[in-house]
């Protein structure tokens, strides 16, 4: 148990499907992250929330948008993907302003867009 | 940019040590992390350094930071099949405070 719980595990979806994943921490942690995960590649850091509030949003495509309602849920709605976005897809979070904290991540959701 | 580099595979035999390497270009960095990732599952903080430490050690952990060189090393002793997974090496940097994380070094053991 990482304390941050992914759903769903694996997500198969049409590129005019629209659907979402949901991140959940119950760690009292007050920022949250999406990363995306491919294969050889680095993991690259999509959006960062802060209180709840977007505070980074790295040049992540539209068809991904984000929504953090409060500080223990996060989500990543997806619409009119491609299939160059089937990834694995991580939420973390962590205690900000503590430098060298640890972020702790959730399973990921094992996306393939089709 | 930031950037951080690291071998995608590394072949051991069970018992012998592992060495995983990272390379990192931010010279500000001021925390350098290595996460373990195991099949199926998310990341994993495994140790970090500070960087004004050299040498870090955890049981069978050794991590070993070059400043200089901007190099950083996880050291496995007696690495045993369960260290099979893809280990992360991220650094924090002081301008922008977000990790960089480099592709994953998949460790392999052989029998």
């Amino acid at each position: 148990e990482t304390g941050v719980t992914q759903t769903p595990r694996h997500l198969v979806m049409g590129m005019t499907n629209k659907k979402s994943l949901k991140c959940e921490q119950h760690l009292g942690h007050n920022a949250m992250y999406w990363y995306k995960q491919s294969a050889k590649k680095p993991l690259e850091l999509m959006f960062v929330y802060n209180f709840k509030e977007q505070t980074e949003n790295n040049s992540v495509p539209s068809r991904f948008s984000p929504e953090c309602p409060n500080s223990s849920h996060l989500f990543l709605h997806l619409h009119t993907l491609q299939p160059e976005d089937s990834a694995l897809y991580l939420c973390a979070s962590s205690q900000e302003g503590q430098g060298g904290t640890e972020a702790f991540f959730g399973q990921g959701t094992r996306l393939t867009v089709v | 940019g930031e950037d951080v580099e690291q071998s995608l595979f590394l072949s051991v035999r069970e018992g012998d040590s592992s060495v995983i390497n990272c390379t990192y270009t931010d010279s500000s960095s001021t925390y350098l992390y290595w996460y373990k990732q195991e099949p199926g599952a998310g990341l994993q903080l495994l140790t970090y350094i500070f960087s004004n430490m050299d040498m870090k050690q955890d049981q069978r952990l050794t991590v070993l930071l070059n400043k200089k060189d901007k190099h950083l090393s996880l050291r496995i002793a007696d690495t045993q099949t369960g260290d099979s997974a893809i280990y992360f090496c991220a650094e924090l940097g002081d301008s922008n405070y977000q990790l960089i994380w480099g592709a994953g070094t998949k460790l392999i053991i052989k029998p």
